[in-house]
């Protein structure tokens, strides 16, 4: 099965400074990125996404880059702001694959004053 | 509102009472699933049911059961709970299936604690 590994588990940055989280993951067939941020007390709400067939997508200040030769995804948060501390998570799956996600163990963003 | 509501949102139990955690969503979503977190380990689904009366395991559903009688709900059983099972659980739907992928909307989690 699918196997996805995320580093670093934890990441302490600088108010304004950029942070950079990275997955890689085993499944060649895997065809689907979501990126997940989990505030405290919270369930995982999705940010931001991406398919095999683009290498890199943004939405404001954060994006997602994706390597398919080398199995590595990344998430890159530009600007950061306090409300960017949270946990998040990255995923791996595939088209047919009956939407089974298989999660990184996270990572643990603190954006400091 | 659009939500996926879990209970209990916490709950403290002995060994070998059996609970059961609900879950319901209101978007008509057909894809739900139930997921447990804990340190170190993120995410892991434990069962995950594509449609009415259609369940199926997921990676680590051994202690647990699910059914899904109504579009709407897919509760989650622990016949006879054990301090393993102390975890974050999630519940989550989504309106896609087994011929895509999509966004999984998640409850806001449920701390479940064995003794």
């Amino acid at each position: 099965g699918e196997n996805v590994e995320q580093h670093p588990s934890t990441l302490s940055v600088q108010e304004g400074d950029s942070a950079v989280i990275k997955c890689t993951y085993s499944d060649s067939a895997s065809n689907y990125f979501p990126w997940y941020k989990q505030e405290l007390g919270k369930g995982p709400q999705l940010i931001i996404d991406i398919r095999s067939n683009v290498g890199e997508k943004k939405d404001q200040r954060i994006a997602v880059t994706l390597n398919k030769t080398a199995k590595h995804f990344s998430l890159h948060i530009t600007e950061t702001q306090p409300e960017d501390s949270a946990v998040y998570f990255c995923a791996a799956s595939f088209t047919g694959g009956g939407n089974k996600l298989t999660f990184g163990t996270g990572t643990q963003l603190k954006v400091e004053l | 509102e659009a939500q996926v509501t879990q209970n209990p949102r916490y709950l403290i139990t002995v060994t070998g009472k059996k609970l059961t955690v609900t879950c319901s969503q209101n978007m008509n979503h057909e894809y739900m699933s139930w997921y447990r977190q804990d340190p170190g380990l993120g995410l892991r689904q434990i069962y995950y049911s594509m449609n009415v009366e259609v369940t199926d395991k997921g990676d680590v559903p051994e202690g647990y059961k699910v059914s899904r009688k109504e579009k709407r709900n897919f509760p989650l059983i622990l016949e006879s709970p054990s301090p393993n099972q102390t975890s974050l659980y999630f519940c989550a739907s989504s309106p896609d299936t087994a011929s895509d992928t999509g966004e999984l909307f998640f409850g806001e989690g449920s701390r479940l604690t064995v003794l």
